[in-house]
């Protein structure tokens, strides 16, 4: 089972600043992740995929990038609404396993 | 609109069985693999396993393989996840997911609303 490790775990950005976060893979997922974010009382959205493409209706300050077992998302000028959970996965192996998250708060 | 509509909330005894169910519209159902994902309360997402409607053909995480069962119904575009034995620790909120496509390497693109699982003597 691919392990997925997240960093940090909880991360505080002020509003209008950038947000950097890392997922690491245990073993090389090649593009095959994905990145969701969750707000309180909601289901998980996708943002990202294939480690670097935007989800349809995902604003233009939301990015992806890394391969192989090294991943970040960034968010270039958090906006409020931001403020969530985020979560990688990866879909390159069976099971297909997802981080344990970053809670980006506000500074 | 693609969309998945979850059944409601269940409230239950350790030791019954029960079934939940997601509906696919807005899509050909059983061009997609429908994954069921489980956010136990204040924790993280895990991914339980997934199915091909159009084979029934599943995969299971390897730490829940036998404890539940995922089915699915062409005919009416509906998935299901199945427990024979529920355990408190069961006690979640369980999401069903459709995949981008059906095949391998594949995201998960849309999401149910999420059902409430609450395992309680």
């Amino acid at each position: 089972e691919i392990m997925m490790t997240q960093s940090p775990a909880t991360l505080s950005v002020s509003p209008g600043e950038r947000a950097t976060l890392s997922c690491r893979a245990s073993q090389s997922v090649y593009t095959n992740l994905a990145w969701y974010q969750q707000k309180p009382g909601q289901a998980p959205r996708l943002l990202i995929y294939a480690a670097s493409t935007g989800a349809t209706g995902i604003p233009a300050r939301f990015s992806g990038s890394g391969s192989g077992t090294e991943f970040t998302l960034t968010i270039s000028s958090l906006q409020s609404e931001d403020y969530a959970v985020y979560y990688c996965q990866q879909y390159n192996v069976w099971p297909y396993t997802f981080g344990q998250g970053t809670q980006l708060e506000i500074k | 609109d693609v969309q998945l509509v979850q059944s409601g909330a269940e409230v239950k005894k350790p030791g019954q069985s029960l079934r939940i169910s997601c509906k696919g519209s807005g899509y050909s159902f059983s061009s997609n693999w429908i994954s069921w994902v489980r956010q136990m309360p204040g924790k993280g997402l895990e991914w339980m396993g997934r199915i091909d409607p159009s084979d029934s053909y599943t995969n299971y995480s390897p730490s829940l393989e036998g404890h539940v069962s995922i089915s699915a119904d062409e005919s009416i575009s509906t998935a299901y996840l199945q427990w024979s034995s529920l355990q408190a620790s069961d006690t979640a909120m369980y999401y069903c997911a459709r995949h981008r496509s059906g095949n391998s390497y594949s995201y998960m693109d849309v999401w149910g609303e999420g059902t409430t699982v609450t395992v309680s003597s």
